[in-house]
Parts: C-alpha cells; structure tokens; sequence
C-alpha cells in the first residue's frame, strides 16, 4: 500500500479556475506537508500541519488554502489560478526513524499545468 | 543566499564511483539527509547521518560529513543507470515541532555506458 498518495496526478486547467489537490498518508505521522517543486526542480515549504493544525506558512498567497480533515489528510484547494502556480506539488509527512530522527516521506506528486 | 548548496549536474560512466557534494551553513544541523528522486516520482529518503557522526556506509552508498567544514558528501559506488536521478541534499537542526528540513536544489546525476 502507498504510504503518502496524492490525487490526480496530473492536473492542466485554465487561469482563474479553482481546484483541489488530495492527500493521504496510512503512516500515523502527526505532520503534513506541501511542497511546490519548480521546473528548477527547487523543493519550497509551502505549508506544515500537525495534528490538524497549521504550524508553518511559508510566503504563499492566500489562493492557496490547506485544510485538513483529520490527521491523515491534508488536502490544498487553490483559487484564481495563475500562471505561474504550474509546478509539480509534492505532500509529505513525517515520522520517527532509528528512534529519535524524524524524516518524511514524500507522495508521488501533482502536475499541474495552467494555461 | 542558499542554506544547503549543490552543484547541479554531474556526469559519470557506468561502473564509475560518483561523489555528490552539498554545503550547509546551519551550525546547528543535527540531521542530514540524501534523497532521491528518480523521473516522474516523489523523492525518496536515501540514506541519513546525525551530526556526531563522521561516516555512514549503506552497502553502495557512504556518507561523509565533515563538520568543521559544514560539508556532506554521497558516494556511489560502481554506478549503475538505474542510478540516474537528482539527489536532494537537506538538513535539519532539529525534531519534534520544529523540524522542517532545508533541501538543497539536487544534483542530476547521468550515468553513461
């Protein structure tokens, strides 16, 4: 089973439209993340969740909304698309390793391009 | 500028060790990370080193941390394609609440035959 999942993994609109992207993560981890990884391939935080609750916004505008269910998910709804939100979006979580490390764990992705 | 600091391309022959350097400023780094991103894919934790330590070796992969020189390298030995990827270098000062690591912006390593 995957560990983090995202949905779609493809995504092309127009400019303006709103839409959503989801994840899900079967770990148990506590924190969430969204990444915006440009066609540089430079990874940005853009958000961080624990337990459900915003820790980390990093300067994005506020088209870009999280929200999170429940621990498991933390989904990213954008409004007004632009432009220059065409990247590839990346969820994360994060967890304990060799007892005392913690990393994450990264899902698979969303293109999205916006034309 | 830049916390972590990769160079972005390296080249080698199948067969080849490669060696993929990363520089960090964050004196406080305790957790240092080499992930993996094959094409078209998520990245992948690749191997991992704590800041008291020197050297980690992982069957192909060693890790080298130089701290006085705030300097982290990976080495793959006999490189095969299948290595070909862009590889993250971040670092961490801590966990718990306040972890959120720093990446580097990737090495593209092409393996040739």
């Amino acid at each position: 089973d995957t560990a983090v999942s995202q949905t779609p993994k493809y995504l092309v609109t127009q400019m303006g439209n709103d839409k959503s992207i989801k994840c899900e993560q079967n770990l148990g981890h506590d924190t969430m993340y969204w990444y915006k990884q440009d066609s540089k391939k430079f990874l940005k935080i853009m958000f961080s969740y624990n337990n459900k609750e915003l820790i980390i916004n990093e300067t994005v505008p506020n088209r870009f909304s999280p929200k999170s269910p429940d621990k498991a998910h933390l989904n990213l709804h954008i409004n007004s698309l632009e432009l220059g939100d065409s990247a590839v979006y990346f969820c994360a979580s994060s967890g304990i390793i060799a007892g005392v490390m913690e990393t994450q764990y990264f899902g698979p992705g969303t293109r999205l391009l916006v034309l | 500028g830049e916390d972590v600091e990769q160079s972005l391309f390296l080249s080698v022959r199948e067969g080849d060790s490669s060696v993929i350097n990363c520089t960090y400023t964050d004196s406080s780094s305790t957790y240092l990370y080499w992930y993996k991103q094959e094409p078209g894919a998520g990245l992948q934790l690749l191997t991992y080193i704590f800041s008291n330590m020197d050297m980690k070796q992982d069957q192909r992969l060693t890790v080298l941390l130089n701290k006085k020189d705030k300097h982290l390298s990976l080495r793959i030995a006999d490189t095969q394609t299948g290595d070909s990827a862009i590889y993250f270098c971040a670092e961490s000062p801590a966990s718990g609440g306040s972890y959120i690591p720093t990446f580097g912006r990737g090495t593209s390593l092409i393996v040739h035959p």
